[in-house]
């Protein structure tokens, strides 16, 4: 079966600190591998994604993540947050090709403390 | 930034009425998306739709929905009695070819 998990439903970090916000994916193809953050009121922004070459992908906002096809893991990090962070962030899967569905996870919320 | 636009933000109808959700893709577009996420739950895939056509459809994508490219630049998605089932946040998304990017949504409430 396909699916996405995230297995943080919410997370807690202090302004300034390291984040790293875990994925796993299950997906029958070559996955293409997508991070989307949604803020109150706001749509899903496209962060980062993935489907070869570097397996360690740069995004918006200092966002960065690694591929790990043996863990199939896409996990997404930030050396230091900022405030403005805090969001939910939905880590998804699709197919290399246009009009195919992608899977989200459930998402993981993200709170940031002063 | 071209961006991905949807109307109305919020709308609340009456279980049984039709309701039409409307969308405006990036305009350079040519896949269109409906996704939705029920309150809690994940983002759910509902249809894809290229050249006027439904490309790829879910379960969840059964008789009472339908998608329509009325002119050239919007692209809706139809209801047509609504359950209560229905509330959720819909989200219209567009792409060039293999990366989808998102409207704000609309949230839908059926009372």
């Amino acid at each position: 079966a396909q699916s996405v998990t995230q297995p943080d439903i919410h997370i807690t970090v202090s302004e300034g600190a390291s984040l790293e916000l875990r994925c796993n994916y299950s997906y029958g193809a070559t996955p293409y591998l997508f991070w989307y953050v949604q803020s109150p009121g706001q749509g899903l922004q496209l962060l980062l994604k993935y489907f070869s070459g570097d397996t360690l992908v740069q995004g918006i906002k200092g966002f960065e993540a690694e591929f790990k096809r043996s863990q199939s893991s896409f996990n997404l990090r930030k050396p230091s947050v900022h405030w403005s962070d805090a969001a939910e962030y939905f880590c998804a899967v699709g197919a290399y090709q246009a009009g195919t569905a992608l899977i989200f996870g459930k998402g993981t919320t993200l709170s940031v403390s002063s | 930034e071209p961006e991905v636009t949807q109307t109305p933000s919020h709308q609340v109808t009456q279980m049984g009425q039709e309701v039409i959700l409307r969308c405006v893709p990036i305009s350079n577009h040519l896949y269109f998306y409906w996704y939705r996420q029920i309150l809690g739950q994940k983002v759910e895939f509902l249809v894809s739709f290229y050249n006027n056509e439904i490309s790829e459809k879910s379960e969840i994508f059964d008789d009472q929905f339908s998608v329509e490219r009325p002119d050239g630049s919007n692209f809706t998605l139809k209801i047509r009695s609504t359950k209560l089932e229905d509330s959720a946040m819909y989200f219209c998304a567009s792409s060039e070819r293999d990366t989808q990017y998102f409207g704000p949504g609309t949230r839908l409430t059926v009372l």
